[in-house]
């Protein structure tokens, strides 16, 4: 298995809901990410895990609430958004560190819309 | 940290004819350069990475050329196909850091039939 999936695909929330989005890999990765990208803008960092620790906080506010169960999933949990926060949300990927095999893999994204 | 611009922002090229987008860095300790392609709607897939030890890297259509001296790297793409049409991001990692990529502001790429 040669990929990042994300679920859902879409999302829209209202700016009192939580929801969660959900990551998985089965490449055997231990460097998980999670960024946030606007139309035509580059992908955002917002977090990176590593081994299961987070690693890396782009200082992102605490209503985005990351979380890394095993080394397989990623989760970002939203609570309270805005709806500049709408984006699409990606999940990516690599074997270490960047340094090492290099190569980042992105999921699909899920498109988030808050209301 | 580290910084990188991307021109042009939108290019617009003939079927068949060649397209060049080039990027610079600030940052001399930076020592990998992936490019990212992606197409509207779906997820940034990399089309070919250097790093600071290679000049020159190719992949049929694709290459990339990187100055170290000059601090500034470029995305070639020769015979242009229609499905080349995309945004296409450069990246550039920091050695003091292992899992953050700085990615250039991206290029829109329309390639004319």
């Amino acid at each position: 298995d040669t990929e990042v999936t994300q679920t859902p695909k879409h999302l829209v929330m209202g700016m009192t809901n939580k929801k969660s989005l959900k990551c998985e890999q089965h490449m055997g990765h231990r460097a998980m990410y999670w960024y946030k990208q606007k139309a035509k803008k580059p992908p955002e960092l917002m977090f990176v895990y590593s081994y299961e620790k987070l690693s890396i906080n782009e200082s992102v506010p605490s209503r985005f609430s990351p979380e890394c169960p095993n080394s397989s999933l990623l989760n970002l949990h939203l609570h309270a958004l805005q709806p500049e926060d709408s984006a699409l949300y990606l999940c990516a990927s690599s074997q270490e560190r960047l340094a090492g095999a290099g190569e980042q893999f992105f999921g699909p994204g899920t498109r988030l819309t808050v209301l | 940290g580290e910084n990188v611009e991307q021109h042009p922002s939108t290019l617009s090229v003939q079927e068949g004819d060649s397209a060049v987008i080039k990027c610079t860095y600030s940052d001399s300790a930076s020592n990998y350069f992936p490019w990212y392609k992606q197409e509207l709607g779906k997820r940034p897939q990399l089309i070919i990475d250097i790093r600071s030890n290679v000049g020159e890297k190719k992949d049929q259509r694709i290459a990339v050329t990187l100055n170290k001296t000059a601090k500034h790297f470029s995305l070639h793409i020769t015979e242009t196909q229609p499905e080349d049409s995309a945004v296409y991001f450069c990246a550039a990692r920091l050695t003091s850091n292992d899992y953050k990529l700085s990615f250039g502001a991206g290029t829109t790429v329309t390639v004319r039939a």
